[in-house]
């Protein structure tokens, strides 16, 4: 199975609400990355959090990283219909023999 | 952020030919270059990672001389795909890292049509 799984698969909120998106991971990890991708597009980085950290903050987006869980959460708040997109978390373990692997993802959908 | 462009950004080719994707960093020196597929409505999928001046290293499934890569420079990467076939059609995405940062800047993505 994957190394970095996302839940829910897809989420659809309304336009000023918050959405949580989650990731999982099985491997320990250098570091983990959040990534929006919109239809057909390439990916943009949003937030990379180190395995010694524990939370980090961008804008309206605040990322967790739970290592003794394995799990990372995406909060966007305030949503805007311009986040719907997929949102992906992606592992580095290049220390522990494995490349970066993306999860499943999160499609995300605001509604105004 | 960096900024890395793919070129062509959508391909359509007959089966049987090869096609060429070039993927380069343009504001930064790419000393690892990744690759990736992604098929529709999925994540992506690491094909090959590429240190410049070495040779690539595939992930497992991923025919190596199928996919030629090439990292020739700190700002170039090129990605292959030789004897196409329908089922290669898919997008591929580039991304690169470089300097002190772990991030991957991706480029933009280029959609390959075998017919």
């Amino acid at each position: 199975s994957q190394q970095g799984e996302e839940d829910p698969q897809a989420l659809s909120i309304q336009e000023g609400e918050n959405a949580t998106m989650n990731c999982s991971y099985k491997t320990s990890i250098n570091n983990l990355q959040w990534y929006r991708q919109n239809s057909g597009r390439g990916l943009v980085h949003l937030i990379l959090i180190r395995s010694n950290e524990r939370e980090k903050h961008s804008g309206r987006l605040r990322v967790t990283l739970d290592t003794s869980k394995k799990s990372s959460s995406l909060l966007i708040t305030a949503s805007r219909a311009a986040d719907t997109a997929s949102y992906f978390c992606a592992t580095d373990a290049r220390n522990y023999g494995q490349n970066f692997v993306f999860g499943p993802g999160t499609r995300l959908s605001v509604l105004p | 952020g960096a900024v890395v462009s793919q070129h062509p950004s959508r391909v359509i080719c007959k089966s049987g030919t090869s096609v060429k994707i070039e993927c380069r960093s343009l504001d930064f020196q790419a000393t690892t270059m990744f690759w990736y597929r992604q098929f529709p409505k999925k994540s992506l999928m690491l094909m090959a990672t590429s240190n410049e001046g070495s040779k690539a290293t595939y992930e497992q499934g991923v025919e190596k001389d199928k996919f030629l890569i090439n990292h020739a420079s700190l700002t170039l990467s090129t990605l292959t795909v030789t004897s196409a076939h329908p089922e290669d059609s898919s997008f591929y995405i580039c991304s690169g890292t470089g300097g002190s940062t772990d991030t991957q800047y991706f480029g933009p993505g280029t959609r390959l049509t075998v017919l």
